[in-house]
């Protein structure tokens, strides 16, 4: 089965860092593209950013320049680096797999983890 | 504020059937496809449509999905309580070069 786990939030103070990472099992995790998704408290869910099976990445302008995607085939992790967070960062961070054909569509999705910016 | 128009808000009674309707541009939603994901409560979201149209093997064939242009619609016929959730439209939007979600339709089975 598909597997996809979060890990890395935590409370970090404005400005601070934080790195999250997306474990993943069940699939060949080197083939497929993947993305950052996150949600605010009672808000809807806005993208963060992807990262194709080569070094292609893009990201939203409301993060570009302070967040990295990055992934390691080898251990089959996805990696979010977090820089210059603010208080309008704080959100559930889900990672998603694309489907094969890399048309944007996510079959399947971790359970997310929260990060909290706040002094 | 989202690059894809969602309404907020859709209602109906069980077994009846409710649209969702996705509006956006020729950069997004006219040259690339959609998809569609439910979100119940305190989840995470689930892929219901892919390629504007297709299903997964799960999901029941209640769920449809269509585009038009630039834009496109959710179906959900025989609506039963389980279905209430919020629902997303996504797409790739390629003069911005950004992934777009809409701002999502919580659905209320009355």
């Amino acid at each position: 089965d598909v597997q996809l786990l979060e890990s890395g939030g935590g409370l970090v103070q404005p400005g601070g860092s934080l790195r999250l990472s997306c474990a993943a099992s069940g699939f060949t995790f080197s083939s497929y593209a993947l993305s950052w998704v996150r949600q605010a408290p009672g808000r809807g869910l806005e993208w963060v950013s992807a990262i194709g099976t080569g070094p292609d990445t893009s990201y939203a302008d409301s993060v570009k320049g302070r967040f990295t995607i990055s992934r390691d085939n080898s251990k089959n992790t996805l990696y979010l680096q977090m820089n210059s967070l603010r208080a309008e960062d704080t959100a559930v961070y889900y990672c998603a797999k694309e489907g094969a054909a890399r048309h944007f569509d996510f079959d399947y999705w971790g359970r997310g983890t929260l990060v909290t910016v706040s002094s | 504020q989202s690059v894809l128009t969602q309404p907020p808000s859709v209602s109906a009674a069980p077994g009846q059937k409710v649209t969702i309707s996705c509006s956006g541009s020729r950069s997004s939603i006219g040259n690339n496809y959609v998809s569609w994901y439910q979100q119940l409560p305190g989840t995470a979201p689930k892929l219901l449509i892919y390629e504007n149209n297709k299903r997964p093997s799960e999901i029941p064939d209640r769920f449809s999905g269509s585009k038009s242009g630039t834009s496109a619609t959710l179906g959900i016929t025989g609506l039963q309580t389980g279905d209430e959730a919020d629902y997303y439209c996504v797409t790739w939007d390629s003069s911005l070069s950004v992934g777009v979600f809409g701002g999502g339709t919580k659905l209320t089975v009355l």
